[in-house]
Protein backbone atom coordinates (compact mmCIF):
# COMPACT_ATOMS: atom_id res chain seq x y z
CA UNK A 1 0.00 0.00 0.00
CA UNK A 2 0.90 3.34 -0.06
CA UNK A 3 2.54 4.68 3.32
CA UNK A 4 4.95 7.01 4.81
CA UNK A 5 7.64 5.41 7.72
CA UNK A 6 9.80 7.85 9.58
CA UNK A 7 12.77 7.23 12.21
CA UNK A 8 11.43 6.53 15.89
CA UNK A 9 12.14 9.21 18.30
CA UNK A 10 12.60 10.83 20.25
CA UNK A 11 15.91 12.78 18.75
CA UNK A 12 17.42 14.63 21.80
CA UNK A 13 20.77 16.95 19.98
CA UNK A 14 22.69 19.60 21.68
CA UNK A 15 22.83 22.95 20.16
CA UNK A 16 24.56 23.10 16.95
CA UNK A 17 24.85 19.19 16.38
CA UNK A 18 24.21 17.80 13.00
CA UNK A 19 20.20 16.30 12.27
CA UNK A 20 19.38 13.71 10.50
CA UNK A 21 15.46 12.55 10.32
CA UNK A 22 15.19 9.42 7.89
CA UNK A 23 11.86 9.22 6.30
CA UNK A 24 10.92 6.67 3.11
CA UNK A 25 7.84 6.19 1.44
CA UNK A 26 6.10 3.53 -0.73
CA UNK A 27 3.65 4.77 -3.22
CA UNK A 28 2.28 4.00 -7.16
CA UNK A 29 4.12 6.53 -9.29
CA UNK A 30 6.16 9.72 -7.58
CA UNK A 31 4.28 11.46 -5.50
CA UNK A 32 5.37 14.97 -3.91
CA UNK A 33 7.11 14.81 -0.73
CA UNK A 34 6.97 17.36 2.26
CA UNK A 35 8.15 17.91 5.54
CA UNK A 36 5.69 20.13 8.21
CA UNK A 37 7.05 20.86 10.99
CA UNK A 38 5.03 21.60 14.58
CA UNK A 39 6.22 24.11 16.78
CA UNK A 40 4.72 23.57 20.70
CA UNK A 41 1.66 24.81 21.22
CA UNK A 42 1.31 25.49 17.36
CA UNK A 43 -0.83 24.26 14.24
CA UNK A 44 0.74 21.65 11.50
CA UNK A 45 3.14 24.18 9.24
CA UNK A 46 5.23 23.28 5.71
CA UNK A 47 8.62 23.29 6.33
CA UNK A 48 9.93 22.32 2.99
CA UNK A 49 8.97 19.98 -0.17
CA UNK A 50 10.07 18.60 -3.73
CA UNK A 51 7.78 17.66 -6.29
CA UNK A 52 9.76 15.61 -8.47
CA UNK A 53 12.70 12.62 -8.12
CA UNK A 54 16.19 14.89 -7.42
CA UNK A 55 14.72 18.04 -6.26
CA UNK A 56 15.92 19.33 -2.92
CA UNK A 57 13.58 21.08 -1.07
CA UNK A 58 15.30 23.97 1.52
CA UNK A 59 14.04 26.21 4.39
CA UNK A 60 15.57 27.85 7.44
CA UNK A 61 18.90 25.56 6.91
CA UNK A 62 16.78 22.39 6.68
CA UNK A 63 17.25 20.28 3.56
CA UNK A 64 15.52 17.46 1.83
CA UNK A 65 16.20 15.32 -1.31
CA UNK A 66 13.93 13.24 -3.33
CA UNK A 67 15.65 10.18 -3.58
CA UNK A 68 13.31 8.08 -5.89
CA UNK A 69 16.25 5.25 -5.79
CA UNK A 70 16.11 5.06 -2.77
CA UNK A 71 12.47 5.99 -2.09
CA UNK A 72 13.36 8.12 0.53
CA UNK A 73 13.10 12.22 1.24
CA UNK A 74 15.60 12.68 4.87
CA UNK A 75 15.98 15.55 6.56
CA UNK A 76 19.12 16.84 7.61
CA UNK A 77 20.14 20.28 9.14
CA UNK A 78 23.96 21.01 9.43
CA UNK A 79 23.65 23.02 12.81
CA UNK A 80 20.75 22.63 14.82
CA UNK A 81 19.09 25.38 17.61
CA UNK A 82 17.32 25.22 20.28
CA UNK A 83 14.11 27.01 18.57
CA UNK A 84 14.42 23.56 16.17
CA UNK A 85 12.71 21.58 19.03
CA UNK A 86 9.51 20.53 17.64
CA UNK A 87 8.12 17.46 15.85
CA UNK A 88 8.45 16.76 12.36
CA UNK A 89 6.33 15.19 10.27
CA UNK A 90 7.40 13.14 6.67
CA UNK A 91 3.85 13.08 4.19
CA UNK A 92 3.42 11.90 1.06
CA UNK A 93 1.03 13.57 -1.88
CA UNK A 94 -1.43 12.74 -3.44
CA UNK A 95 -2.20 12.50 -7.29
CA UNK A 96 -5.48 13.30 -8.21
CA UNK A 97 -6.06 16.44 -5.18
CA UNK A 98 -4.41 17.37 -1.97
CA UNK A 99 -4.61 14.54 0.35
CA UNK A 100 -0.95 14.26 2.03
CA UNK A 101 -0.43 10.55 4.14
CA UNK A 102 1.64 11.46 6.81
CA UNK A 103 4.39 9.56 8.92
CA UNK A 104 4.38 8.88 12.65
CA UNK A 105 6.41 12.19 13.54
CA UNK A 106 9.70 12.45 15.67
CA UNK A 107 10.03 14.86 18.42
CA UNK A 108 13.10 16.78 18.24
CA UNK A 109 14.42 18.54 21.50
CA UNK A 110 17.74 20.42 21.24
CA UNK A 111 19.27 21.56 24.57
CA UNK A 112 21.59 24.51 24.68
CA UNK B 1 -9.74 35.67 9.53
CA UNK B 2 -6.19 35.07 8.54
CA UNK B 3 -5.66 31.79 9.06
CA UNK B 4 -7.43 28.80 10.18
CA UNK B 5 -10.04 28.47 12.51
CA UNK B 6 -11.00 25.58 15.22
CA UNK B 7 -12.95 25.46 17.92
CA UNK B 8 -13.41 24.20 20.72
CA UNK B 9 -10.22 24.64 21.39
CA UNK B 10 -10.43 21.79 23.73
CA UNK B 11 -13.79 19.48 24.63
CA UNK B 12 -13.94 17.04 27.72
CA UNK B 13 -17.49 15.21 27.24
CA UNK B 14 -18.84 11.78 28.61
CA UNK B 15 -18.51 8.47 26.66
CA UNK B 16 -21.94 8.02 24.99
CA UNK B 17 -22.33 11.50 23.87
CA UNK B 18 -22.36 13.47 21.40
CA UNK B 19 -19.94 16.37 20.00
CA UNK B 20 -19.35 18.63 17.07
CA UNK B 21 -16.08 20.23 16.19
CA UNK B 22 -16.10 23.21 13.98
CA UNK B 23 -13.62 24.45 11.33
CA UNK B 24 -13.18 28.05 9.54
CA UNK B 25 -11.24 27.57 6.46
CA UNK B 26 -9.54 30.25 5.22
CA UNK B 27 -11.43 32.34 2.91
CA UNK B 28 -11.02 31.20 -1.05
CA UNK B 29 -9.71 27.47 0.19
CA UNK B 30 -12.52 25.37 -1.47
CA UNK B 31 -10.49 22.27 -0.65
CA UNK B 32 -10.82 21.65 3.53
CA UNK B 33 -9.79 18.19 5.17
CA UNK B 34 -9.87 16.61 8.66
CA UNK B 35 -7.10 14.78 10.33
CA UNK B 36 -6.68 13.30 13.63
CA UNK B 37 -3.58 12.80 15.72
CA UNK B 38 -3.31 10.32 18.07
CA UNK B 39 -0.65 9.33 20.58
CA UNK B 40 1.66 6.70 18.62
CA UNK B 41 -0.69 6.64 15.48
CA UNK B 42 0.93 9.97 13.85
CA UNK B 43 -1.73 11.89 11.67
CA UNK B 44 -4.87 9.75 9.95
CA UNK B 45 -6.66 11.12 7.30
CA UNK B 46 -10.34 11.48 7.73
CA UNK B 47 -12.20 13.16 5.20
CA UNK B 48 -11.42 15.58 2.00
CA UNK B 49 -14.11 18.10 0.56
CA UNK B 50 -14.28 19.80 -2.67
CA UNK B 51 -16.80 22.74 -1.75
CA UNK B 52 -19.48 21.34 -0.40
CA UNK B 53 -19.06 18.06 -1.38
CA UNK B 54 -17.22 14.64 0.13
CA UNK B 55 -15.17 12.89 -2.36
CA UNK B 56 -13.18 11.13 -0.42
CA UNK B 57 -14.64 10.23 3.16
CA UNK B 58 -12.46 6.66 3.06
CA UNK B 59 -10.82 7.98 6.68
CA UNK B 60 -13.92 8.07 8.64
CA UNK B 61 -13.11 5.03 11.16
CA UNK B 62 -16.88 4.00 11.43
CA UNK B 63 -20.28 5.25 10.77
CA UNK B 64 -20.66 7.70 14.13
CA UNK B 65 -18.37 9.62 12.37
CA UNK B 66 -19.74 12.29 9.86
CA UNK B 67 -19.14 15.52 8.27
CA UNK B 68 -20.33 18.43 6.67
CA UNK B 69 -19.78 21.56 4.95
CA UNK B 70 -22.22 24.41 4.07
CA UNK B 71 -21.23 27.46 1.66
CA UNK B 72 -18.13 26.13 0.64
CA UNK B 73 -16.67 27.43 4.26
CA UNK B 74 -17.24 25.73 7.26
CA UNK B 75 -17.27 22.54 8.13
CA UNK B 76 -18.69 19.99 11.15
CA UNK B 77 -17.24 17.05 12.39
CA UNK B 78 -20.18 15.05 14.66
CA UNK B 79 -18.75 12.56 16.30
CA UNK B 80 -22.02 10.70 18.14
CA UNK B 81 -22.20 8.39 20.73
CA UNK B 82 -18.48 8.76 21.79
CA UNK B 83 -15.96 6.42 22.90
CA UNK B 84 -12.38 6.77 25.11
CA UNK B 85 -10.61 5.68 21.36
CA UNK B 86 -11.87 8.90 20.15
CA UNK B 87 -9.68 11.18 22.32
CA UNK B 88 -7.52 12.25 20.04
CA UNK B 89 -6.60 15.83 18.59
CA UNK B 90 -8.54 16.60 15.50
CA UNK B 91 -6.92 18.99 12.78
CA UNK B 92 -8.72 20.91 10.19
CA UNK B 93 -6.63 22.25 7.35
CA UNK B 94 -7.32 24.26 4.16
CA UNK B 95 -5.98 24.83 0.77
CA UNK B 96 -6.74 25.77 -3.14
CA UNK B 97 -7.37 23.23 -5.11
CA UNK B 98 -4.26 22.55 -6.75
CA UNK B 99 -2.72 18.94 -6.18
CA UNK B 100 0.68 19.36 -4.14
CA UNK B 101 -0.37 22.84 -3.22
CA UNK B 102 0.49 23.71 0.88
CA UNK B 103 -1.82 22.80 3.33
CA UNK B 104 -2.57 25.47 6.53
CA UNK B 105 -3.36 23.84 9.49
CA UNK B 106 -5.72 24.95 12.15
CA UNK B 107 -4.26 24.58 15.79
CA UNK B 108 -6.63 21.55 16.27
CA UNK B 109 -9.38 20.39 19.02
CA UNK B 110 -8.43 18.31 21.32
CA UNK B 111 -10.93 15.89 22.80
CA UNK B 112 -11.21 13.94 25.78
CA UNK B 113 -13.91 11.28 25.79
CA UNK B 114 -13.59 9.97 29.92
Amino acid sequence: GNSVTQMEGPVTLSEEAFLTINCTYTATGYPSLFWYVQYPGEGLQLLLKATKADDKGSNKGFEATYRKETTSFHLEKGSVQVSDSAVYFCARGGTSYGKLTFGQGTILTVHP
Amino acid sequence: GAGVSQSPSNKVTEKGKDVELRCDPISGHTALYWYRQSLGQGLEFLIYFQGNSAPDKSGLPSDRFSAERTGGSVSTLTIQRTQQEDSAVYLCASSLPIVNEKLFFGSGTQLSVL
